[in-house]
């Protein structure tokens, strides 16, 4: 079957820190895929989009791997600060529709 | 601000009736994509329409109903509401009919159904 999957487990880290989370995905083979920012009652927040054909992309402190052999996408945001703290949510589209299918997010706890 | 409005932002109601969200897309977005996110299932795709067509289909139950109209907002219809349809519903835009430049999101519609 098709799934997604991020540690549903808070990943909890010290300021300045980097923080690495992942993405699995099963039976998909997406184009691209997208990592999203969620604080609690709002909706989520664009922040990249990597391409199948990119290994890396950079944004800021903001990190993304892509690896399509290995169906997985790492996350990492360097030198942490407490206003990091939020849900990360990865996201694909899983044919060739426009739509997009996200997964169930991990929470970020980054401790003064 | 995110460009996506989304009203109303909270909404009470009984178990039975019937409720309309609606979405006004950030500004030059033509596609409207709708979600509902519970806290044991995320955020679950319903349905998108772009410049006005429906263009893909989630597993939305068929209680729920959707338009995009000309000035391209959207509504969402939930009818015969359960006490399991509380969530909340989101209305995300893009440029596009695909999601390469990713999604703005609403703020939501926070359903309760007692």
């Amino acid at each position: 079957s098709q799934k997604i999957e991020q540690n549903s487990e808070a990943l909890n880290i010290q300021e300045g820190k980097t923080a690495t989370l992942t993405c699995n995905y099963t039976n998909y083979s997406p184009a691209y895929l997208q990592w999203y920012r969620q604080d609690p009652g709002r909706g989520p927040v664009f922040l990249l989009l990597i391409r199948e054909n990119e290994k890396e992309k950079r944004k800021e402190r903001l990190k993304v791997t892509f690896d399509t052999t290995l169906k997985q996408s790492l996350f990492h945001i360097t030198a942490s600060q407490p206003a990091d703290s939020a849900t990360y949510l990865c996201a694909l589209p899983p044919d060739s529709s426009y739509k997009l299918i996200f997964g169930s997010g991990t929470r970020l706890l980054v401790r003064p | 601000d995110s460009g996506v409005t989304q009203t109303p932002k909270h909404l009470i109601t009984a178990t039975g009736q019937r409720v309309t969200l609606r979405c006004s897309p950030r500004s030059g977005d033509l596609s409207v994509y709708w979600y509902q996110q519970s806290l044991d299932q995320g955020l679950q795709f319903l349905i998108q329409y772009y410049n006005g067509e429906e263009r893909a289909k989630g597993n939305i139950l068929e209680r729920f109903s959707a338009q995009q109209f000309p000035d391209l907002h959207s509504e969402l219809n939930l009818s015969s509401l359960e006490l399991g349809d509380s969530a909340l519903y989101f209305c995300a835009s893009s440029v596009e009919a695909g999601a390469n430049y990713g999604y703005t999101f609403g703020s939501g519609t926070r359903l309760t159904v007692v």
